[in-house]
């Protein structure tokens, strides 16, 4: 199957600091990838949805400023947590859907960040 | 109103029974998709089976198998010859409509957690 990326799989920062977390499609184009944000124990909570080249459609109740979403190439997306507070510590997981294979969400492996 | 309801907080099973995880879905849609998937302790989200509402016959992968009652909007997952490796929380999931653009919005059930006993 499709192998979807995501670096770093762990990171700790300090309170007001921005983190960036990237997503890679390694082995097909992206034509959507889909940012989602868990919390223990409950289910993926979908944030944004992008489209290659065009700006990303937020869910309601997330914040634009908050969550930077780009979406440069067909290969990668980034997710920027910007002015990152203790609330905002969660596992991000993106998935990527390509044109020909839009039955099916390839996921990446997650990202846990840890905000002190 | 929830459009995935997955009312099994938590299963368990013995090491090589089947099991049977529940599913149920609503949408106005003529033409929509369900998944299941697995989440590990890991966290990786891993693909299990997909079917389609226009499939007519029941979609299966290995020892997966989907249990499609389309006038009952119900797709639970079937597990058989349960093993250890299995445990994990699965995640019943469902696209509405045909992608625009090469989208779609996906909706997740809450999860249903699954032990496997030796």
């Amino acid at each position: 199957g499709a192998v979807v990326s995501q670096h770093p799989s762990r990171v700790i920062c300090k309170s007001g600091t921005s983190v960036k977390i990237e997503c890679r499609s390694l082995d097909f184009q992206a034509t959507t990838m889909f940012w989602y944000r868990q919390f223990p124990k409950q289910s993926l909570m979908l944030m944004a949805t992008s489209n290659e080249g065009s700006k990303a459609t937020y869910e309601q109740g997330v914040e634009k400023d908050k969550f930077l979403i780009n979406h440069a190439s067909l290969t990668l997306s980034t997710l920027t947590v910007t002015s990152a507070h203790p609330e905002d510590s969660s596992f991000y997981i993106c998935s990527a859907t390509s044109r020909t294979a839009y039955n099916e969400q390839f996921f990446g492996p997650g990202t846990r960040l840890t905000v002190l | 109103a929830q459009k995935i309801t997955q009312t099994q907080p938590g299963m368990f099973v013995q090491e090589k029974e089947a099991v049977t995880l529940d599913c149920t879905y609503d949408t106005s849609d003529q033409s929509y998709g369900l998944f299941w998937y697995k989440q590990p302790s890991s966290g990786e989200m891993i693909f299990l089976i997909y079917q389609g509402s226009y499939d007519e016959q029941n979609a299966t992968e290995g020892r997966y198998s989907l249990n499609f009652q389309k006038a009952r909007k119900s797709a639970n997952l079937v597990i058989s010859a349960s093993q250890l490796g299995d445990s994990a929380m699965y995640f019943c999931a469902m696209r509405e409509g045909l992608p625009s653009g090469g989208s779609y919005i996906p909706t997740f059930g809450r999860g249903t957690s699954l032990i496997v006993h030796p």
